[in-house]
């Protein structure tokens, strides 16, 4: 039961250009999404992060989104940079009361190559 | 502070044989995880400690898998009579339960090959 979705495994997208990753989740229960960068032979890095209580979220040049009503969340780069192509992850996560159930569940990833 | 760390990196294996990977997390984090990650898939939860405590296992968790924290400090996660699907990276995290919103922070992880 696949519970968090990244339906596209690769996207290309020109330097300068906007890039879109999109994440789709089918647990209601999850109240707090997180993306992760993945460069090969390393651990995921922590990106940016949003709760359930907003619908937007910026940092930098990263900005995620999302939208309760459809389980859909998607993360924006603007602009690309070559330095930003690797696997890029979706986790979600449930917070109950300020106690956090701990475990993240992840999507399958999807690669982002930037091209200069 | 120099992050989560992971040791060794790489290990290859024949099948049959006993592996320990280690993983020291970041000092002050009281929660540690484990996770595993297969080729095109996204890391998998394995289970987790708050402190010394386990306070959940994955189903993923066969018999052969056993995860130890002592003193709430480094965590140790053993696989016993390794099979050729044990073969994966094996991922540590931690993370500091005083906040909401929670960060999970990962580090290198460790390559296992099983032959």
């Amino acid at each position: 039961d696949q519970q968090v979705k990244q339906n596209s495994p690769s996207l290309s997208v020109q330097e300068g250009r906007i890039s879109i990753l999109n994440c789709d989740y089918t647990n209601s229960m999850f109240d707090y999404f997180l993306w992760y960068k993945k460069y090969p032979a390393e651990g995921p890095t922590f990106l940016i992060s949003i709760s359930s209580i907003k619908d937007k979220n910026e940092d930098g040049r990263f900005t995620v989104f999302l939208n309760k009503s459809a389980k859909h969340l998607s993360l924006h780069i603007v602009p690309s940079q070559p330095g930003d192509s690797a696997v890029y992850f979706c986790a979600a996560t449930r917070f109950a009361g300020g106690t956090s159930y701990g475990k993240l569940t992840f999507g399958q990833g999807t690669i982002l190559t930037v091209h200069p | 502070d120099t992050g989560v760390s992971q040791d060794p990196r790489h290990k290859i294996t024949k099948r049959g044989q006993n592996v320990t990977f280690r993983c020291d997390p970041i000092s002050e984090h009281n929660r540690l995880y484990w996770y595993r990650q297969t080729l095109g898939q996204g890391p998998e939860f394995l289970t987790y400690f708050q402190n010394e405590a386990q306070l959940e296992k994955s189903r993923l968790l066969s018999d052969r898998f056993s995860a130890e924290r002592p003193k709430g400090s480094f965590s140790t996660l053993e696989i016993q009579r390794t099979e050729q699907g044990d073969s994966a990276m094996y991922l540590c995290a931690s993370s500091s339960r005083d906040s909401f919103q929670e960060t999970q922070y990962f580090g290198p992880g460790t390559r296992l090959l099983v032959l």
